[in-house]
């Protein structure tokens, strides 16, 4: 069974970048799509891109194009998550959720990580 | 993009009572739908995937169904600890996921 263990929460001034990662255990990351979803505070999730196995690419959410950038280190099985020139209005809890490219099984997720942009 | 459609925004139940929680997609994900549950400060719970399949530890009078465009979780018998927001997610296309708005499950 795979887990997720996310970095901690972070507080960001409006215009920084933020860098969220995602540790894989029980599966390697080739065995894995990665995506991003996030949620504001009292929103729902709001799925922001992730990996395509058919085509190897990674694909983002229109509205985050240009501003989000997701990798992966396959040597340490641990997924990146960045975002850039960060607004109040990027102030969401973002987990880093993941299907099984080798077995039927539903999506995991991590256990999500605050970032607070505030100035 | 598939948008995924719950109803209702909010169901009011009390104890021991069945919730039904509809989900429809704009066009077919065959069975690529998962359910999850949301209480307040949590990470979704995966229920259900697969449209019907009950994730790990998940309890029986946990149920879905449907295929297609038109889906359904079914609680049999609320317990205090269902009391929650439920969501719906299509996963049929790797490039993209999408979400419902949320069904909350409220006390009645």
């Amino acid at each position: 069974q795979v887990q997720l263990v996310q970095s901690g929460a972070e507080v960001k001034k409006p215009g920084a970048s933020v860098k969220v990662s995602c540790k894989v255990s029980g599966y390697t990351l080739t065995e894995l799509s990665m995506h991003w979803v996030r949620q504001a505070p009292g929103k729902g999730l709001e799925w922001m891109g992730g990996f395509d196995p058919e085509d190897g690419e990674t694909i983002y959410a229109q509205k985050f194009q240009g501003r989000v950038t997701m990798t992966e280190d396959t040597s340490t099985d641990t997924a990146y998550m960045e975002l850039s020139s960060l607004r109040s209005e990027d102030t969401a809890v973002y987990y880093c959720a993941t299907l099984s490219l080798i077995a039927v099984a539903g999506p995991s997720w991590g256990q999500g990580t605050l970032v607070t942009v505030s100035s | 993009e598939i948008v995924m459609t719950q109803s209702p925004a909010t169901l009011s139940v009390s104890p021991g009572e069945r919730a039904t929680l509809s989900c429809r997609a704009s066009q077919s994900v065959s069975s690529n739908l998962a359910w999850y549950q949301q209480k307040p400060g949590q990470a979704p719970r995966l229920l259900i995937y697969g449209a019907s399949t009950r994730a790990t530890g998940i309890p029986a009078r946990f149920s879905g169904s449907g295929s297609g465009t038109e889906f359904t979780l079914t609680i049999s018998s609320l317990q205090s600890e269902d009391f929650a927001v439920y969501y719906c997610q299509q996963y049929n296309n790797w490039r993209t996921w999408t979400f419902g708005q949320g069904t909350k499950v409220e006390i009645k």
